[in-house]
């Protein structure tokens, strides 16, 4: 019964390096998304897929890369990572992509960027 | 002015108090609207549709406004345990989803 799974909960890292945060989900959703939380700011898209192959851009894309190359999984990359991209980021999925369906989120990962 | 706004609260109220919180969303052309609750250091969870002409699920009732651009979330004898931030949602067009900041709830003993 996993549902959303994210890796890892907790990273510390120092400004300019690289990472990626892993998302699985096992409910064959086709719809994953990303999103950052920040305080007052509410959870913002980064990136989203609708499906394998397919990725396109959310409402703050910049700094991030993404692929899917399966249903199952929807990497995040860091491609330098900045203060500025210090937050908790969520990995999202649904089968209908929230548009009449339910996003059934990941635990979350803490990042600090130094 | 934000896309979707709501109260960020926090919103204080004893066991057994009804409370109700708003969020007004800008675009006209919005469809589809939920509200979700997130407990502390933890993820979203959806926790109920919002239909035109109003839906309730137990002590959650969700009404929406469309002339005035809002949805509500009244809750009835809170419990200690609805102690939360309750983030509304709002859709307009194919997954263009717009999270609100949330509103927090304690609920006191």
């Amino acid at each position: 019964n996993a549902g959303v799974t994210q890796t890892p909960k907790f990273q510390v890292l120092k400004t300019g390096q690289s990472m990626t945060l892993q998302c699985a989900q096992d409910m064959n959703h086709e719809y994953m998304s990303w999103y950052r939380q920040d305080p007052g700011m509410g959870l913002r898209l980064i990136h989203y897929s609708v499906g394998a192959g397919i990725t396109d851009q959310g409402e703050v894309p910049n700094g991030y890369n993404v692929s899917r190359s399966t249903t199952e999984d929807f990497p995040l990359r860091l491609l330098s990572a900045a203060p500025s991209q210090t937050s908790v980021y969520f990995c999202a999925s649904s089968y209908e992509g929230g548009y009449t369906g339910e996003l059934f989120f990941g635990e979350g990962s803490r990042l600090t960027v130094l | 002015r934000k896309e979707v706004e709501q109260d960020p609260g926090p919103f204080n109220v004893p066991e057994g108090a009804t409370v109700a919180f708003n969020c007004t969303y800008s675009n006209s052309a919005s469809q589809s609207f939920f509200w979700y609750r997130q407990d502390c250091r933890k993820e979203p969870k959806l926790l109920m549709s919002v239909y035109s002409s109003g839906n309730e699920d137990g002590r959650f009732t969700a009404q929406l406004n469309r002339a005035s651009q809002y949805i509500s979330l009244l809750i009835r004898d809170s419990k200690l345990s609805d102690s939360a931030t309750y983030l509304c949602v709002v859709i307009t067009g194919r997954r263009a989803l717009t999270f609100g900041s949330g509103t927090r709830l304690q609920v006191q003993p």
